[in-house]
């Protein structure tokens, strides 16, 4: 089955900075990639999805990036504010699993001011 | 608004009890999903629901049972607690377009202890 894993496993930044969070994926069917955000206490959020027919997607600061071939997927987010400190975690999907997620352990991202 | 709610929201048992987590959504979804939340370990998928007659085992479904009553409730039973299911769980729902590849939303999730 589908193995998704996601570094770093936390990632401190300063405030302005980037941040850059991979995940790698095993099987070569999966084709929805979705990447959710949850705040302490909170739920998980859909905050980007990319699908497999394109390579890069962007949504103000926040964007995904798909490299098929190598089974990577990344995601950036750029000018980090304090409010972008939460816990994001990667997930894998393929068609015939019929939406079934397979998620990333999670990157505990901190911006500090 | 339309949402995803979860009962209890809070949970404390004993090893050995019988318990149910309750989930409700009027979002009119088709798809329904329970998972459970471990530090460390992302969220890992116990059982699915494509709708009231198609219910499928998840990665860690051991241990677990689950009913869909309706299409807006989705139960996740526990037939004999014991401490290591001791975690977060989350109820999250779906629509059925473009195959289920769509976004999930999450209720606000049940902080299960088993002592």
């Amino acid at each position: 089955g589908e193995n998704v894993e996601q570094h770093p496993s936390t990632l401190s930044v300063q405030e302005g900075d980037s941040a850059v969070i991979k995940c790698t994926y095993s099987d070569s069917a999966s084709n929805y990639f979705p990447w959710y955000k949850q705040e302490l206490g909170k739920r998980p959020q859909l905050i980007i999805d990319i699908r497999s027919n394109v390579g890069e997607k962007k949504d103000q600061r926040i964007a995904v990036t798909l490299n098929k071939t190598a089974k990577h997927f990344s995601l950036h987010i750029t000018e980090t504010q304090p409010e972008d400190s939460a816990v994001y975690f990667c997930a894998a999907s393929s068609y015939n699993q019929g939406g079934k997620l397979i998620f990333g352990q999670g990157t505990e991202l901190s911006v500090k001011p | 608004d339309a949402d995803v709610t979860q009962t209890p929201r809070n949970r404390i048992t004993k090893t050995g009890k019988r318990i149910m987590l309750e989930c409700s959504q009027t979002k009119g979804h088709d798809r329904m999903y329970w998972y459970r939340q471990d530090p460390g370990l992302g969220l890992q998928l116990i059982y699915y629901s494509f709708d009231v007659k198609d219910i499928n085992k998840g990665e860690i479904s051991d241990g677990y049972s689950v009913s869909r009553q309706a299409q807006a409730k989705f139960s996740l039973s526990l037939e004999s607690a014991i401490p290591n299911q001791t975690a977060l769980y989350f109820c999250a729902t779906s629509e059925g377009l473009a195959g289920g590849q769509n976004e999930q939303f999450f209720g606000p999730g049940t902080r299960l202890t088993v002592l």
